[in-house]
């Protein structure tokens, strides 16, 4: 078992560029999250999948970011004409089912976006 | 409004001394409470974890302690070790079917040798 991964680890992008991160859940596990990771916010949650389909979007920047799990081994977050102030630590995490005794989220390393 | 908060910012202790990390939120709905630890370069995993209708957790060298009424939490490690050396976060969500983890900003850990 591998983990999550993702995928680039680093990503650079000049300003107003498009960014899109690639995550790949553990294979069986149901609920996919993407959360944010700054220094000054600490760690924010983003979007949420269950089976694919997308549950709760309420942290997302509405007007940039977009989250899309077309199948169940793969999930991405896209951010249009990136600014600086997305440079971050964006993480993705799976999780059996987040119900009951099976709320363990289980990270991937992050894909770290610079954008100057 | 920061609803789970974490003290101190940082902390440096001794190998083999007892280091202990503080929590405290502010809605009363919150029912489970994680703790997770990250290496740099790494993403946050899980360490260990309590409800609220438990006052302790003891899992090897990390026990926590819950105080539901003063709405507090805290970490203990003992006999801390140099590969504990972290950053520890505090998380809190209402449990069943409430996904969102809200998350503290952090304890970054050094255990000195």
């Amino acid at each position: 078992n591998a983990g999550v991964i993702q995928t680039p680890r680093h990503k650079v992008t000049g300003k107003g560029q498009e960014a899109t991160l690639w995550c790949e859940p553990i294979s069986g596990h149901s609920a996919v999250f993407w959360y944010r990771q700054t220094i000054v916010q600490g760690l924010e949650f983003l979007t949420y999948f269950r089976n694919q389909a997308p549950i709760d979007d309420s942290g997302m920047p509405k007007e940039r970011f977009s989250a899309q799990m077309p199948n169940q081994s793969h999930s991405t977050l896209k951010i249009q004409s990136t600014q600086p102030q997305d440079s971050a630590v964006y993480l993705c995490a799976s999780s059996l089912d987040f119900t009951g005794d099976n709320e363990r989220l289980f990270f991937g390393h992050g894909t770290k976006l610079s954008v100057l | 409004q920061q609803q789970v908060r974490q003290s101190p910012q940082s902390l440096t202790v001794w190998e083999g001394e007892t280091a202990i990390l503080n929590c405290s939120y502010e809605n009363s709905a919150f029912d489970y409470f994680p703790w997770y630890q990250q290496f740099p370069g790494e993403g946050p995993a899980l360490l260990i974890a309590i409800r609220s209708v438990s006052d302790k957790k003891e899992d090897g060298r990390f026990t926590i302690f819950f105080n539901k009424r003063e709405k507090k939490l805290s970490l203990h490690i003992t006999d801390s070790q140099p590969g504990d050396s972290a950053t520890y976060f505090c998380a809190a969500n209402s449990g069943g079917s409430n996904y969102k983890l809200t998350f503290g900003k952090g304890t970054l850990l050094t255990v000195t040798p």
